[in-house]
C-alpha cells in the first residue's frame, strides 16, 4: 500500500464501551508500533511486534488495553470499558525491519478517540 | 528521570525566513535522534535524522545539528515556507538497540505569508 492507514478516522464512545482500532501497515513491514498522543503531547509509546509475535507491551497503561496482530500484517488495538481519560489519538506506525535496527518508522493518520 | 524537550513552544515566522528549532535532551545514553513533522489531522512525518558520531547532517532545505556536550539538538529550516507551518517533534532512542523513540513535547511553528 502507499502507507499505514488506520481506521476508523474518528470514534466517539460512551464511558464503558469497548472499541477496537484498526491498523493496516506499510505491505511487508515486519514491525509495527501503536503510540498515544495526549492533546499537546508527543506521541507515547504502547506496544511493539515484530511480525505477529507481540515482543513489548510496557507501555499499555492498563489491562483494558489489548493488542494483536494475529497474522503478521494487520493489527488491532481494543481497548475495553473505555474511560474518558482514554481520549486520545491513537497511532500506528510500521517499519520495514526488526525494530532494533535505527530505522524510520512511518505513522499512519491516527485514530481520534472520544470518550464520553 | 530521562527526558526530551523543547524550549520554545510556539515559533513564528516570516516565509522566507530561516527557522530553528531547538531540543533538550538529557539521556546521555542516546545515540539516535530524530525530528518529525506532524500537520494537524495527519501521524507524524519523518524528517531528518543523525547519529551520535555525526554533529550536523542536512536535508532538503533541513539541517540537523547535535551537540552532545549540552545535549541539545537543534533543527534548521531554510527559505521557510507556509506548507512548513506544523508541530515539530525531536524523538531520541538511547543505545542498545532500543526501538522506542522517546518524543519531546514539540513545537508549533508558524509561517505567516
Amino acid at each position: 500500500g502507499a502507507g499505514v492507514s488506520q481506521s476508523p478516522r474518528y470514534k466517539v464512545a460512551k464511558r464503558g464501551q469497548d472499541v477496537a482500532l484498526r491498523c493496516d501497515p506499510i505491505s511487508g513491514h515486519v514491525s509495527l508500533f501503536w503510540y498515544q498522543q495526549a492533546l499537546g503531547q508527543g506521541p507515547e509509546f504502547l506496544t511493539y511486534f515484530q511480525n505477529e509475535a507481540q515482543l513489548d507491551k510496557s507501555g499499555l497503561p492498563s489491562d483494558r488495553f489489548f493488542a494483536e496482530r494475529p497474522e503478521g500484517s494487520v493489527s488491532t488495538l481494543k481497548i475495553q470499558r473505555t474511560q474518558q481519560e482514554d481520549s486520545a489519538v491513537y497511532l500506528c506506525a510500521s517499519s520495514s525491519r526488526s525494530g532494533l535496527y535505527q530505522e524510520t518508522q512511518y505513522f499512519g493518520p491516527g485514530t481520534r478517540l472520544l470518550v464520553l | 528521570g530521562e527526558s526530551v524537550g523543547l524550549h520554545l513552544p510556539t515559533l513564528s515566522v516570516q516565509e522566507g525566513d530561516n527557522s530553528i528549532i531547538n531540543c533538550a535532551y538529557s539521556n546521555s545514553a542516546s545515540d539516535y535522534f530524530i525530528w518529525y513533522k506532524q500537520e494537524s489531522g495527519k501521524g507524524p512525518q519523518f524528517i531528518i535524522d543523525i547519529r551520535s558520531n555525526m554533529d550536523k547532517r542536512q536535508g532538503q532545505r533541513v539541517t540537523v545539528l547535535l551537540n552532545k556536550t549540552v545535549k541539545h539538538l537543534s533543527l534548521q529550516i531554510a527559505a521557510t515556507q507556509p506548507g512548513d507551518s506544523a508541530v515539530y517533534f525531536c524523538a531520541e532512542r538511547p543505545t542498545g538497540g532500543s526501538y522506542i523513540p522517546t518524543f519531546g513535547r514539540g513545537t508549533s511553528l508558524i509561517v505567516h505569508p
